[in-house]
């Protein structure tokens, strides 16, 4: 069964430090990765999602992640972090076969100190 | 904007009652999802629907069961709370068809459930 693995459960970073959050999944075919963000007290909502071509996608509110297939990897990447991204990341990948059932990491949080 | 509304915020039950979560969404789609949201666990897919009076069994069913008679409420149904039900409950809905896996899903704000 596909699975899918974020390395940091919480991360704490000042303002304007850089951020890298690992997301690796486990299945060898085609998939679809996203990336979803939950701020306090909100809904759960898409950051940015990868289906094919560039590698390179870049989401809302200048987040941008990489996905590397010989890596199974789809991390999320920001240069500069701001106190507003505090809230908590789920990476997230389509299984295979029909139906559209989504696979969530168990989610990092992020804190950002000003 | 897609606007997925669950009925309850905060929902305190006591062991053995029957409960009921509604989820309506209001943007015509096919697919609706009930999650529970723990902590170290992300999010665990219950049960989905493709289509009315259609369902199909997530990753962990067990003690739930859902109903589906319009094609905009999404009812999850615990038969007989108990304390390990204790969760935050998501439910989600996407549109386009089942061969077409990209769509992203649109998230209510979640009721937690808190069962004594």
């Amino acid at each position: 069964a596909q699975s899918v693995s974020q390395h940091n459960h919480h991360v704490i970073l000042s303002e304007a430090a850089s951020l890298e959050l690992g997301c690796n999944y486990s299945y060898g075919g085609t998939v679809n990765l996203f990336w979803y963000v939950q701020y306090p007290g909100q809904h759960l909502q898409l950051l940015l999602k990868y289906f094919s071509g560039d590698p390179l996608v870049k989401g809302i509110k200048g987040f941008e992640a990489e996905f590397i297939k010989s890596k199974f990897s789809f991390n999320l990447r920001k240069p500069s972090v701001q106190w507003s991204d505090t809230a908590e990341y789920f990476c997230a990948v389509n299984a295979p076969g029909g139906y559209q059932k989504v696979t969530f990491g168990i989610g990092t949080k992020l804190q950002v100190i000003p | 904007d897609v606007k997925v509304t669950q009925s309850s915020r905060y929902l305190v039950k006591r062991t053995g009652e029957k409960v009921f979560l509604e989820c309506v969404q209001d943007m015509d789609h096919e697919n609706m999802f009930w999650y529970r949201q723990d902590p170290g666990l992300g999010l665990r897919l219950i049960y989905f629907s493709y289509d009315v009076k259609m369902k199909e069994k997530g990753d962990i069913p067990e003690g739930y069961s859902v109903s589906r008679e319009k094609k905009e409420r999404f009812s999850l149904i615990l038969e007989s709370a108990s304390t390990n039900q204790t969760s935050m409950y998501l439910c989600a809905s996407s549109s386009l068809s089942l061969r077409d896996r990209r769509e992203k899903l649109f998230f209510g704000s979640g009721t937690q459930l808190s069962v004594l």
